[in-house]
């Protein structure tokens, strides 16, 4: 297993600002992905960020708004930019260490609050 | 496109009752199977997985879940549920058919009564 540390566990922050979310794995991990977790509702993948490439995002979701780091094999962030209200959610970060997704670890996530 | 059905946004059982949380999914090509569950305000933890081998999985907490391929099913179950079960499961899966991505369900809130 992995023990994965996000950071910051929670934050309001003010429309039009961003906010960079950091996560840490404790091993050496070739996929990491981010999820988004809106209130009420299921997680929702954002982009898959492996080392030394650019992130692929999903459908819905753009570079600009969500641009993603992951200088290494332990190490990762994504940054929620320009921000409004309607970006208030769970983000999380999750690994996995086969090109096959046979298992999943999170973090315990990043509840943020635009106000 | 692939999906994953959760059948009962919300289940209620008394103390020491069957816990039955149903998922189903589409794909023409067996998945990887998982249940997680999320306590309030944490995050998510794995519950268990199948992966192609016994069709019957046995995980923390007492629970398991039966992969029935003629069915495209993945139910959860718990034979005695406890007060401390009450969190929301999410169903999820992943594999060739979803691109190698992890599908989420909508998820299932899970309420004990005492």
């Amino acid at each position: 297993s992995a023990v994965i540390s996000q950071k910051p566990s929670r934050d309001i922050c003010q429309r039009g600002t961003s906010l960079t979310i950091q996560c840490q794995v404790d091993s050496q991990v070739t996929m990491m992905f981010w999820y988004r977790q809106q209130p009420g509702q299921s997680l929702t993948l954002i982009a898959t960020a492996n080392q030394g490439s650019e992130a692929t995002y999903e459908s819905g979701f753009v570079i600009d708004k969500f641009p993603i780091s992951r200088p290494n094999l332990t190490f990762s962030t994504l940054t929620v930019s320009n921000m409004s209200p309607e970006d208030s959610s769970i983000y999380l970060c999750s690994v996995n260490d086969r090109e096959v997704n046979t298992e999943a670890f999170f973090g315990q996530g990043t509840r943020l609050t635009v106000v | 496109a692939q999906s994953v059905t959760q059948l009962g946004s919300h289940v209620s059982v008394s103390e020491g009752a069957l816990v039955l949380l149903r998922c189903n999914y589409s794909s023409s090509v067996p998945p990887y199977l998982f249940w997680y569950v999320q306590y309030p305000n944490q995050g998510l933890q794995l519950l268990l997985k199948y992966t192609s081998a016994a069709t019957l999985v046995k995980g923390i907490n007492g629970f398991e879940a039966e992969f029935k391929k003629s069915e495209t099913s993945f139910h959860l179950t718990k034979p005695s549920a406890h007060m401390s079960d009450a969190a929301e499961y999410f169903c999820a899966v992943s594999g060739r058919g979803y691109g190698n991505k992890l599908v989420f369900g909508a998820g299932t809130i899970l309420r004990v009564k005492s």
